[in-house]
C-alpha cells in the first residue's frame, strides 16, 4: 500500500476568501496524484490530474482558474480553492499513483471544505 | 469514456451471511478493475483489485470476480462482520492523456446487523 497524507482534515472559511489543501505521500515518490471532490452520499468525481513538473490537466467543467493545482514535488501536491463560495463546499480528496504505468491510486484521508 | 454501472446502491446483511456487489463497466479497453472501502468522513482504502487477465482473486473473506466477456465483476464478501458496515464503490481503469483515470460507480452502502 501507500501512506497518503491531506491537511487539513477540515477547514471553515468564508466566502470569497482561498484555500489550500495539502496532499502529501510519506512512504513513495509519487509521479502522478489525482484530486477528486465528494459530494454527501455521492460518488467521487474527478477533478484533475497532475504530474510532477508539468501543468494539471483538468476534466471538463472544472474551471482551472479556480482549483489552481500544484504538484511541486514527487511527494507533495496542492489545490487551491480561490475566491471560495459555498457551493465549492465539498469533500476533497487526494490519490496518488506510484507511475503511470501502473494503475494502482492510493487515496488520501480528505479535506472537508465548508465556505459560509 | 467509460461508463461503471453499480448495484444495489443499499444492501443489508445479516453478521455471518455473505455480500455480493455487482457491477458493469462499458469500455471493452479498462483492464483495471478497483474495490475501495469508505467509511464516513474518511478517504476510500483500497480492499482488493483484479486485472484482466485473471477471472478470480481472493483474500481472506473478500473476493472479486471478472467477467470480461459480459464486462462485470463482482465483489464477494463473506462471514460479514459489522466492521465490513461502509460504502463500497467499484472503479474501472482507461489510460486517458497519459495517465491511468479510475471511473467509479455510484456505490453500494453496506451495513451488517449484529
Amino acid at each position: 500500500g501507500a501512506v497518503v497524507s491531506q491537511h487539513p482534515s477540515r477547514v471553515i472559511c468564508k466566502s470569497g476568501t482561498s484555500v489550500k489543501i495539502e496532499c502529501r505521500s510519506l512512504d513513495f515518490q509519487a509521479t502522478t496524484m489525482f484530486w477528486y471532490r465528494q459530494f454527501p452520499k455521492q460518488s467521487l468525481m474527478l477533478m484533475a490530474t497532475s504530474n510532477e513538473g508539468s501543468k494539471a490537466t483538468y476534466e471538463q467543467g472544472v474551471e482551472k482558474d479556480k482549483f489552481l493545482i500544484n504538484h511541486a514535488s514527487l511527494t507533495l501536491s496542492t489545490l487551491t480553492v480561490t475566491s471560495a463560495h459555498p457551493e465549492d463546499s465539498s469533500f476533497y480528496i487526494c490519490s496518488l499513483a506510484r507511475d503511470t504505468s501502473t494503475d494502482t491510486q492510493y487515496f488520501g484521508p480528505g479535506t472537508r471544505l465548508t465556505v459560509l | 469514456g467509460e461508463n461503471v454501472e453499480q448495484h444495489p446502491s443499499t444492501l443489508s446483511v445479516q453478521e455471518g451471511d455473505s455480500a455480493v456487489i455487482k457491477c458493469t463497466y462499458s469500455d471493452s479497453a479498462s483492464n483495471y478493475f478497483p474495490w475501495y472501502k469508505q467509511e464516513l468522513g474518511k478517504g476510500p482504502q483500497l480492499i482488493i483489485d483484479i486485472r484482466s487477465n485473471v477471472g478470480e482473486k481472493k483474500d481472506q473473506r473478500i473476493a472479486v470476480t471478472l467477467n470480461k466477456t459480459a464486462k462485470h465483476f463482482s465483489l464477494h464478501i463473506t462471514e460479514t462482520q459489522p466492521e465490513d458496515s461502509a460504502v463500497y464503490f467499484c472503479a474501472a481503469s482507461w489510460s486517458g492523456a497519459g495517465s491511468y483515470q479510475l471511473t467509479f460507480g455510484k456505490g453500494t452502502k453496506l451495513s451488517v446487523i449484529p
